[in-house]
């Protein structure tokens, strides 16, 4: 079984600090990682993915996560948080083996930039 | 993503009624899934479907049943909608031919059962 925790239901940064948004996760097999954030009354937008290679992935609006398989972890950040970062955040992860297709989500980190 | 619309945004039912939501999509994608998000608990997998004539249960399949229509079409019904179903409903998209299954999702539609 695969699964993934996002250990902080919480986050508050102040405008221009770095903020980071942890995730670890436990599948069987390699892990495919990926990273969504929702806004209010929309629905989840991708933001970066982790296959394989470069354990640094870069993604969508100035975002990164670092891949570290011996922590099991994914975590997101970002050198210098906007007000418009607000938001609410979710890993997922999927096992990379063959047949594998369903994303396991976490719970959700609720991102809150403070001006 | 403006390519997987769902109706309706909003429905507010009473309990014992039949309620259908649709998802369409426009990325050529063969592959469907249906979701409910409640608060705190992330998002579970209710249905899923790998092409027209292949529907499969999710995590959470109970108390709902799904149709796909066509290729660009995938509807959730739930027969007698019951309280504890309000919820928030997403449908995503992906597609078998891009290794890596890279979902894409609707923008939900809110679902209030009285």
């Amino acid at each position: 079984a695969q699964s993934v925790a996002q250990p902080e239901d919480q986050v508050n940064v102040a405008e221009g600090n770095p903020l980071t948004v942890k995730c670890t996760y436990s599948v069987s097999g390699n892990p495919y990682l990926f990273w969504y954030v929702q806004y209010p009354n929309r629905g989840l937008q991708f933001l970066l993915k982790y296959i394989t290679g470069d354990n640094l992935v870069k993604g969508s609006y100035g975002f990164e996560a670092e891949f570290n398989k011996s922590q099991t972890s994914f975590h997101l950040k970002k050198p210098s948080a906007l007000v418009s970062d607000s938001a609410l955040y979710f890993c997922a992860v999927r096992d990379s083996g063959a047949g594998s297709y369903q994303l396991t989500f976490g719970k959700g980190t609720k991102l809150s930039v403070i001006p | 993503d403006a390519d997987v619309t769902q109706t309706p945004r909003n429905r507010i039912t009473k309990t014992g009624k039949r309620i259908m939501l649709e998802c369409s999509q426009t990325k050529g994608h063969d592959r469907m899934y249906w979701y409910r998000q409640d608060p705190g608990l992330g998002l579970q997998l209710i249905y899923y479907s790998f092409d027209v004539k292949d529907i499969n249960k999710g995590e959470i399949s109970d108390g709902y049943s799904v149709s796909r229509q066509a290729q660009a079409k995938f509807s959730l019904s739930l027969e007698s909608a019951i309280p504890n179903q309000t919820a928030l409903y997403f449908c995503a998209t992906s597609d078998s031919s891009g290794s890596y299954n890279e979902q894409f999702f609707g923008p939900g539609t809110r679902l209030t059962v009285l």
